[in-house]
């Protein structure tokens, strides 16, 4: 069965400071992997996502992921947070039948001024 | 990107009556829908799966008569929280694919928070 970790349930960072939220992913094959965010009471958004090819996925809102097989990860970076990056963020993955995502327990995002 | 859009997006009943919910693909044809629910704080749970012109699939422990699941056209899935309970408050996501190819984006409704009380 496919799971995904989100290993960080909180996370601060000032703004302008660089972001990293991990992700780790269990799956038999190769995965589809997506980021969302959410902000309160709304539902969605997609970040990025990684099917195949270059392991360096650039996505919108400046963030950007990369998949390392190595270590079944699909960590999301931003160079500088702005404050209205404060939301929750979640890692999913897909199976190969495509009928199923399995999100991460989420990584809820502050921003400090 | 495509649109995917729930109604209503709060609701608030007595406990024992029925709240249906809607999700509807505004631009694009979905065969396939999917219905989450989250509950405070915690991450998407799916409940199941809605096809279009079929049975839904349900996941383990979730009850089929309790939130019944209905895709009538290609456009429109409904879930309907029967009979619901304060602990049935939560808020429930759908999503639809594009067509039926699994490399494509899952779009969300913007979600229902239903408050049961």
């Amino acid at each position: 069965a496919q799971s995904v970790t989100q290993p960080d349930i909180h996370i601060t960072v000032s703004e302008g400071a660089s972001l990293e939220l991990r992700c780790n992913y269990s799956y038999g094959a190769t995965p589809y992997l997506f980021w969302y965010v959410q902000s309160p009471g709304q539902g969605l958004q997609l970040l990025l996502k990684y099917f195949s090819g270059d392991t360096l996925v650039q996505g919108i809102k400046g963030f950007e992921a990369e998949f390392k097989r190595s270590q079944s990860s699909f960590n999301l970076r931003k160079p500088s947070v702005h404050w209205s990056d404060a939301a929750e963020y979640f890692c999913a993955v897909l199976n190969n039948a495509g009928n199923m995502l399995t999100f991460g327990g989420g990584t809820r995002l502050m921003v400090k001024p | 990107g495509a649109v995917v859009s729930q109604h209503p997006s709060w609701v608030i009943c007595k406990s024992g009556t029925s709240v249906k919910i809607e999700c509807r693909s505004l631009d694009f044809q979905a065969t396939t829908m999917f219905w989450y629910r989250q509950f405070p704080k915690q991450s998407l749970m799916l409940m199941a799966t809605s096809n279009e012109g079929s049975k839904a699939t349900y996941e383990q422990g979730v009850e089929k008569d309790k939130f019944l699941i209905n895709h009538a056209s290609l456009t429109l899935s409904t879930l309907t929280v029967t009979s619901a309970h304060p602990e049935d408050s939560s808020f429930y996501i759908c999503s639809a694919r594009l067509g039926g190819n699994k490399n494509t984006e899952a779009f969300f409704g913007q979600g229902t928070r239903l408050t049961v009380v």
